[in-house]
């Protein structure tokens, strides 16, 4: 996890977009993920990028990937309450177990 | 889509007993998995890598007696905490890869977690 780095905590209004932002430092990562963590329960992948990809979009996610500075990040459009939880971001090493950071706790009110 | 079942979600057990957690892919094999292990308001930190048929391969500082991982079959692995200590108390979750429909993506299913505390 000290690899990955995360802000720890992000609050939104309802309805605002979110931005989680994480750097890694494995260059050689092929591939990057976003992970949810809910209370208690184990994790949900998200989605993931392939590393020569900038951007992926699915729904309301959208994942900017700038490999040269080693910086991902995961926007939520549109954030409603459901999205509350720790999201975490992950780098995978060279034996296919993946690096986490620390994950960002984001809180939406409404 | 692929599950990971791990079981059970939650143990309670006094200190100096062993304590089994499993973890099964229901639906596809799994030929490697992972186990984690996650402390409060933390990440989660990588055990061992369990390897069908082979032995697991414990990162460092993890003790490979202390944490046993068997990997008898393409859909189970089993983690077993011996001798535990309340310092052994912690949220355990293992994933397994699962490639399908993923392109090469190596993409990890994780567990719902089993929270293991030791009096």
């Amino acid at each position: 996890g000290e690899d990955v780095e995360q802000s720890l905590f992000l609050s939104v209004r309802e309805g605002d977009s979110s931005v989680i932002n994480c750097t890694y430092t494995d260059s050689s990562s092929t591939y990057l993920y976003w992970y949810k963590q809910e209370p208690g329960a184990g994790l949900q992948l998200l989605t993931y990028i392939f590393s020569n990809m900038d951007m992926k979009q699915d729904q309301r996610l959208t994942v900017l990937l700038n490999k040269k500075d080693k910086h991902l990040s995961l926007r939520i459009a549109d954030t409603q309450t459901g999205d509350s939880a720790i999201y975490f971001c992950a780098e995978r090493n060279s034996g296919y177990a993946l690096n986490f950071g620390k994950g960002t706790s984001l809180l939406v009110t409404p | 889509g692929a599950v990971v079942s791990q079981h059970p979600s939650r143990v309670i057990c006094k200190s100096g007993t062993s304590v089994k957690i499993e973890c099964r892919s229901l639906d596809f094999q799994a030929t490697t998995m992972f186990w984690y292990r996650q402390f409060p308001k933390q990440s989660l930190m990588l055990m061992a890598t369990s390897n069908e048929g082979s032995k697991a391969t414990y990162e460092q500082g993890v003790e490979k007696d202390k944490f046993l991982i068997n990997h008898a079959s393409l859909t189970l692995s089993t983690l077993t905490v011996t001798s535990a200590h309340p310092e052994d108390s912690s949220f355990y979750i293992c994933s397994a890869q699962n490639d399908r429909g993923h392109s090469g993506a190596n993409v990890l299913t994780f567990g719902a977690g089993s929270r293991l505390t030791v009096l």
